[in-house]
């Protein structure tokens, strides 16, 4: 399969604790975008990667998200002292930019964390 | 500010017939990218099309078409012919870097 992977597909915690989800891109697609999903709307940008560089964070990600893509491939996004308003679909997306050319974005499947 | 309003919240519609999904936009720059994706119930956004600022031509892919008109900012999605796999939430979005989507359009497809 060479898509967009997120890892995992579902978690549920109780509020107050820390989850981590991992999105393993692409493999020849340098960029790589976190959005999060609610019921009844458009997917919302969060933050977005160039290779190891995070280019941009929206204003919706608090200070209790944090995003890495250590090594420009595959990325995480952590979210700590989880609060219930953080339930929601998480996706991730991957594209090829390259020589002043942007292209489109593919998802991946997405991780729908629930906080009880 | 970039935006992008799909009126439309939920459409439903017979099987066979044609059904046009509304897209309207918002933004200031000159150069951007339009795009549509289907978000079929097992929830993993399909790309559709892409269509950049400067390219007003219309495109037809089998059952679906799309027309851009800059003029009214707008960039619609006609499907013909609808047929039960079509239902799914439909997202128009707007691209400068990063992707700003609409609401979605819930479109049943019944049989």
């Amino acid at each position: 399969d060479t898509g967009v992977s997120q890892d995992p597909r579902h978690k549920i915690t109780k509020r107050g604790q820390n989850v981590t989800f991992r999105c393993d891109p692409i493999s020849e697609h340098n960029r790589l975008y976190w959005y999060r999903q609610t019921l009844g709307q458009g997917p919302e940008f969060l933050t977005y990667f160039q290779n190891e560089a995070q280019l941009e964070k929206s204003r919706l990600l608090s200070d209790r998200f944090s995003a890495e893509r250590p090594k420009g491939s595959f990325s995480t996004l952590e979210i700590q002292r989880t609060e219930q308003g953080d339930s929601a679909m998480y996706l991730c997306a991957s594209s090829l930019v390259a020589g002043g050319a942007r292209n489109e974005q593919f998802f991946g499947p997405g991780t729908r964390l629930t906080v009880l | 500010a970039q935006k992008v309003t799909q009126a439309q919240t939920e459409i439903s519609v017979v099987e066979k017939e044609d059904v046009t999904l509304d897209c309207v936009y918002e933004t200031r720059d000159t150069t951007y990218y339009l795009f549509w994706y289907k978000q079929p119930p097992s929830g993993e956004l399909v790309f559709l099309i892409r269509r950049n600022s400067f390219d007003e031509q219309n495109e037809i892919s089998g059952r679906y078409s799309w027309n851009f008109q800059k003029s009214t900012s707008s960039f619609n999605f006609t499907i013909t012919a609808s047929q039960v796999v079509d239902s799914a939430v439909y997202f128009c979005a707007l691209r400068k870097e990063k992707l700003v989507f609409g609401k979605g359009t819930k479109l049943t497809v019944n049989p």
